[in-house]
């Protein structure tokens, strides 16, 4: 059974830092990644979907890289803003599966 | 406004009792998923529809859900005899199926958070 889990669970940071949210899956064979937004009782916005043949996709201020081999994938954002508080939540999903398993998030707060 | 709706947004009621979610996905898309997610976790999978066909349930999904998709637009999830344990955030997500399988990005509303008392 796919495990995924975020570390750490909770991070705070001064506005303007440069900071990494870890991922990691216990099985390898995925199709693909996805990262998610999640402000406080909303729903889920898709950041970046990385395939499992490419190695790091690039959003703005973002970027997410997926080591399939070691069942690791990282989000860097640059420049922290306020703005970018919320949870943060990775997703894989196996070949021929039609679900994603999430991990349980990492909460960021970018104080002012 | 074109995203993912979700009705009601809350709900509350005691336990036994029925209750009915509804959710209207992104007008072309085809497939529609159901989601539960419960407080400090990431959603888990529920149920799928492509079109009307529901193709795929979770274990999660006991005999007290049902989930429909009557014309392949609209969802509704249904959830009979409601336990204290039902209490979560209930997700819906839509997405357009592509040429290639599974690189659909999915679409997330804002989710029905129900307690049951």
């Amino acid at each position: 059974k796919q495990e995924v889990t975020q570390i750490p669970a909770a991070l705070s940071v001064p506005e303007g830092e440069n900071l990494v949210l870890n991922c990691s899956f216990t099985d390898s064979a995925i199709y693909n990644l996805q990262w998610f937004r999640q402000d406080p009782g909303k729903g889920l916005t898709s950041l970046l979907l990385i395939q499992s043949s490419q190695r790091e996709q690039t959003s703005g201020r973002l970027n997410a890289s997926l080591d399939k081999s070691s069942g690791r994938s990282t989000l860097y954002i640059a420049a922290s803003q306020p703005g970018d508080s919320a949870t943060y939540l990775c997703a894989v999903r196996k070949r021929f599966d039609n679900d994603m398993r999430f991990g349980a998030g990492t909460r960021l707060t970018v104080k002012p | 406004d074109t995203g993912v709706s979700q009705d009601p947004r809350h709900k509350i009621t005691k336990r036994g009792q029925n209750v009915t979610f509804r959710c209207d996905p992104i007008s072309e898309h085809n497939r529609l998923y159901w989601y539960r997610q419960t407080l400090g976790q990431g959603p888990e999978f529920l149920t799928y529809f492509q079109n009307e066909a529901q193709l795929e349930k979770s274990r999660l999904l006991s005999d007290r859900f049902s989930a429909e998709r009557p014309k392949g637009s609209f969802s509704t999830l249904e959830i009979q005899r409601t336990e204290q344990g039902d209490s979560a955030m209930y997700l819906c997500a839509s997405s357009l199926r592509t040429g290639e399988r599974f690189t659909d990005t999915q679409y997330f509303g804002p989710g029905t958070r129900l307690t049951v008392l």
